[in-house]
């Protein structure tokens, strides 16, 4: 079955220091990948997403994400965090069996460290 | 522009209760969705639809049903509230297909006693 994976479930890391999420995912055509941020008490919003092309793709808030067909990755990066990038991260692909759906990874809680 | 509102914000209910939830978009969207979120388990989807009139059962339909009268709006009830449905809620909507990003509300913070 069609699935993503988050291997960390949380991760700290200190102000200044360079960020790598991990997402897995298994689908069998090129999937539809996306990126979502979870700040506390909020809504999820879109970060960046990935269809086709250019598999590197940059977002918003200096996050990019690159697509590697050979890994099943989609690993979300970002040079240097900043406080208030704590929050949680969500990986997620669109779901092949039904073009109005998608699935969601368990998501990576970001903890920074002052 | 609001996007995507959501009311009520925090409910609390007793066992054998009933609410319902609204959800309201203002971006035209086709697509509504209706998704719960518990610890560790990231985002499930309960019900969503695909326009005006039509609905369908996501993942973790059970005790839940819904109803979009409206394009704009997207309505979850709960006829008879337990405490495993104690949760956060979070609706979402999106123009045509899943190739497209989902606009999220900030959610509603349900908590059944």
């Amino acid at each position: 079955a069609q699935s993503v994976t988050q291997p960390d479930i949380h991760i700290t890391v200190s102000e200044g220091a360079s960020l790598e999420l991990r997402c897995n995912y298994s689908y069998g055509a090129t999937p539809y990948l996306f990126w979502y941020v979870q700040s506390p008490g909020q809504g999820l919003q879109l970060l960046l997403k990935y269809f086709s092309g250019d598999t590197l793709v940059q977002g918003i808030k200096g996050f990019e994400a690159e697509f590697k067909r050979s890994q099943s990755s989609f690993n979300l990066r970002k040079p240097s965090v900043h406080w208030s990038d704590a929050a949680e991260y969500f990986c997620t692909v669109g779901d092949y069996s039904s073009a109005s759906k998608i699935i969601f990874g368990s998501g990576t809680r970001l903890s920074i460290r002052p | 522009n609001a996007g995507v509102t959501q009311t009520p914000k925090f409910r609390v209910l007793k066992t054998g209760q009933s609410m319902t939830l609204l959800c309201a978009q203002d971006m035209n969207h086709e697509y509504m969705y209706w998704y719960r979120q518990d610890p560790g388990m990231g985002l499930r989807l309960i019900h969503y639809s695909v326009g005006e009139g039509t609905t369908a059962k996501g993942e973790v339909p059970d005790g839940y049903n819904v109803s979009r009268l409206k394009k704009q709006n997207f309505l979850l009830g709960l006829e008879s509230a337990a405490p495993s449905q104690t949760s956060v809620y979070f609706c979402a909507s999106s123009v045509v297909g899943n190739n497209q990003p989902q606009h999220f509300g900030d959610g509603t913070r349900l908590s059944i006693l």
